[in-house]
């Protein structure tokens, strides 16, 4: 099982230039989530799905969008990119709601100059 | 909200004994667990407490007092390897969209030295 991966693992965007992050699982887990990491303000929740064709809103939503297409992939979008979104984003997923194991993928390094 | 404490950083000795606090102030609480974090890399699970009281796994234990907003993990016979961030992060309770959600503390980068 390669468990949970993402692409690409590096990318750098000019402002206003739009893309899109790839999460896949193998272990069939239900939920899935997607959040940033950026230094001295941990890892924030940006976006989670439940199941496939959901979606909903965690922490820092805005100017990101997310689909849910099949149960194994999870993906985020930015539409216009901006500096502030420069981070590390992690994809994780778990079984259940009540699972107490978050399973995170090795992450996406995003530079938006 | 929720809003989670944890030393920025610190450093021990191979060989040693340390214990890296966690504070947390809650509208609602559903678990606080433990993730380690190697530069560079994606955050592992290490432990869970729901319930008040140690739990131990090996050469980690993690404490919990829920009355006191209060977790602190231990790690033993400290090893080069222990080097890492240590995440503290609490579960909120089921929200209405069908999920828990957790919410991290920024993270304890702990040094090992020899």
């Amino acid at each position: 099982n390669a468990g949970v991966t993402q692409t690409p693992k590096f990318r750098v965007l000019k402002t206003g230039q739009s893309m899109t992050l790839l999460c896949a699982q193998d272990m069939n887990h239900e939920y899935m989530y997607w959040y940033r990491q950026d230094p001295g303000m941990g890892l924030r929740l940006i976006h989670y799905s439940v199941g496939e064709g959901t979606t909903a809103k965690g922490e820092v939503p805005d100017g990101y969008n997310v689909s849910r297409l099949k149960k194994q992939n999870f993906l985020l979008g930015l539409e216009s990119a901006a500096p502030s979104q420069t981070s590390v984003y992690f994809c994780a997923s778990s079984y259940t709601a009540g699972d107490a194991k978050q399973y995170f993928g090795p992450g996406t390094r995003l530079t938006v100059t | 909200g929720q809003n989670i404490d944890q030393p920025t950083e610190m450093t021990a000795t191979e060989g040693a004994i340390v214990q890296i606090n966690c504070t947390y102030q809650t509208s609602g609480f559903n678990g606080l667990f433990w993730y380690q974090q190697h530069a560079g890399e994606a955050p592992t699970f290490l432990s869970y407490n729901v319930l008040d009281g140690l739990e131990e796994k090996g050469r980690f234990s993690s404490f919990l007092s829920r009355s006191k907003g209060y977790s602190y993990l231990l790690l033993k016979e400290l090893q080069m390897k222990d080097s890492a961030s240590y995440l503290c992060a609490v579960r909120d309770s089921y929200s209405g969209a069908g999920s828990y959600q957790l919410t991290f503390g920024k993270g304890t980068k702990l040094s090992v030295i020899p």
